[in-house]
């Protein structure tokens, strides 16, 4: 079935760079989406690609797509003690239905 | 525009009482959703609407009822809660399907004890 798996935690010092990691099950993904949620608000969208790009930037924010592994990453550079919260990837499934993996909390250490 | 709004914000509640969270959008958006959040677990879709009058089943449809009888309002129903149905719960709303923004509203943390 459609599955978007993450991995739960990441830690970074400030001023680093962060990868968050995603793969997805789905081949015939349309977009590809990077949420953030911060601490008790809803999700907010960051950036998202469509399925035949293999790069998005976005000023911070690299998205990298390999379709063939089914994987993204999300690449924050500079990363900032704002930027703690968690990053949810999410595939658009064939139909009406979007597919959340269970969100990647990023620590950002100053 | 207030875009999604949830309420309530928090509740506790028994073992088999009921109750509805309500989520409206101002947006005029025909796609609205329920999720609900356990950690470690991700979202995981309860219901869906694609229009007014329109609903359908999402992963984890048991114990919950939807309605949507004008495109603004989608409330999600819990019967007889179980303690299984503690959860954060978040209603999303999109204008149309593709590269569109998702706007979820705050949340509903929800405890059954």
């Amino acid at each position: 079935g459609e599955d978007v798996e993450q991995s739960l935690f990441l830690s970074v010092r400030e001023g680093d760079s962060s990868v968050i990691n995603c793969t997805y099950t789905d081949s015939s993904s349309t977009y590809l989406y990077w949420y953030k949620q911060e601490p008790g608000a809803g999700l907010q969208l960051l950036t998202y690609i469509f399925s035949n790009m293999d790069m998005k930037q976005d000023q911070r924010l690299t998205v990298l797509l390999n379709k063939k592994d089914k994987h993204l990453s999300l690449r924050i550079a500079d990363t900032q003690t704002g930027d703690s919260a968690i990053y949810f990837c999410a595939e658009e499934t064939g139909g009406f239905k979007t597919i959340f993996g269970a969100g990647t909390r990023l620590f950002v250490k100053a | 525009n207030a875009g999604v709004t949830q309420t309530p914000k928090f509740r506790i509640l028994k073992i088999g009482q009921s109750m509805t969270l309500q989520c409206t959008q101002d947006m005029n958006h025909n796609y609205m959703y329920w999720y609900r959040q356990d950690p470690g677990m991700g979202l995981k879709l309860i219901y869906y609407s694609v229009g007014a009058g329109i609903t359908d089943k999402g992963e984890v449809p048991n114990g919950y009822n939807v309605s949507r009888s004008t495109t603004e309002d989608f409330p999600l129903r819990l019967e007889l809660a179980a303690p299984s149905q503690t959860s954060v719960y978040f209603c999303a709303s999109i204008l149309s399907l593709g590269n569109t923004e998702a706007f979820f509203g705050q949340g509903t943390r929800l405890t059954v004890v």
